[in-house]
């Protein structure tokens, strides 16, 4: 069965930078895009970016596009997403989903990666 | 980008009641791209309609979706107590964005 199993939480000062892992297993890791989206504490899902991992052709919302890198290592059918500079406000959980590029919609979800930004 | 406006924030209803959740989009959004997801605490969304209208694998009859153009609605036939959840509509045309989501409670 698909599953997504993602890197467990984290705590980081301001100005520090985070690495978190996604990794997938019940299908064919580069057939499928693979989303990040956020969810700051009590807000809704926001993109973040997506990865080709086919290719590792990325592209990232624009509100992010300064401060985070996603990556692949196809050999272990792991994705990443890198998050830089962290803000005092950048706390949230970040999920990875899988994109359907047929119906345009997430079909699976990790089990999501809460960021704690604290000094 | 398309905003996704969802309505009501809150729903409070009772098990076996019929829940109707909107969403609206501010410019016209493809119905084979309109999406809803049950969120529950401390969980991961779960994709319950595609297509506007299609279920996903092993989401039961009582969840059904509909609408066009800028106005879609999740309709739930008769709460069941795991159905207390906040719900998300999620649109793509060049990008995906989501509504704001509906809260669910009893």
């Amino acid at each position: 069965q698909v599953q997504l199993v993602q890197s467990g939480a984290e705590v980081k000062k301001p100005g520090a930078s985070v690495k978190v892992s996604c990794k997938a297993s019940g299908y064919t890791f580069t057939g499928y895009y693979l989303y990040w989206v956020r969810q700051a504490p009590g807000q809704g899902l926001e993109w973040v970016g997506w990865i080709n991992p086919n290719s590792g052709v990325t592209k990232y919302a624009q509100k992010f596009q300064d401060w985070v890198t996603m990556t692949r290592d196809t050999s272990i059918t792991t994705a990443y997403m890198e998050l830089r500079q962290l803000r005092s406000d950048a706390t949230a959980v970040f999920f990875c989903a899988r994109w359907d590029t047929n119906t345009g919609s997430f079909d699976y979800w990790g089990q999501g990666t809460l960021v704690t930004v604290s000094s | 980008e398309i905003v996704l406006t969802q309505s009501p924030g809150t729903l409070s209803l009772s098990p076996g009641e019929r829940a109707t959740l909107s969403c609206r989009a501010s410019q016209s959004v493809s119905s084979s791209y309109l999406t809803w997801y049950q969120q529950k605490p401390g969980q991961a969304p779960r994709l319950l309609i595609y297509g506007t209208s299609s279920r996903a694998t092993g989401i039961p009859d009582r969840f059904s979706g509909s609408g066009s153009g800028t106005d879609f609605t999740l309709t739930i036939s008769g709460l069941e107590p795991e159905d207390f959840a906040v719900y998300y509509c999620q649109q793509y045309d060049t990008s995906p964005t989501f509504g704001g989501g509906t809260k669910v409670e009893t």
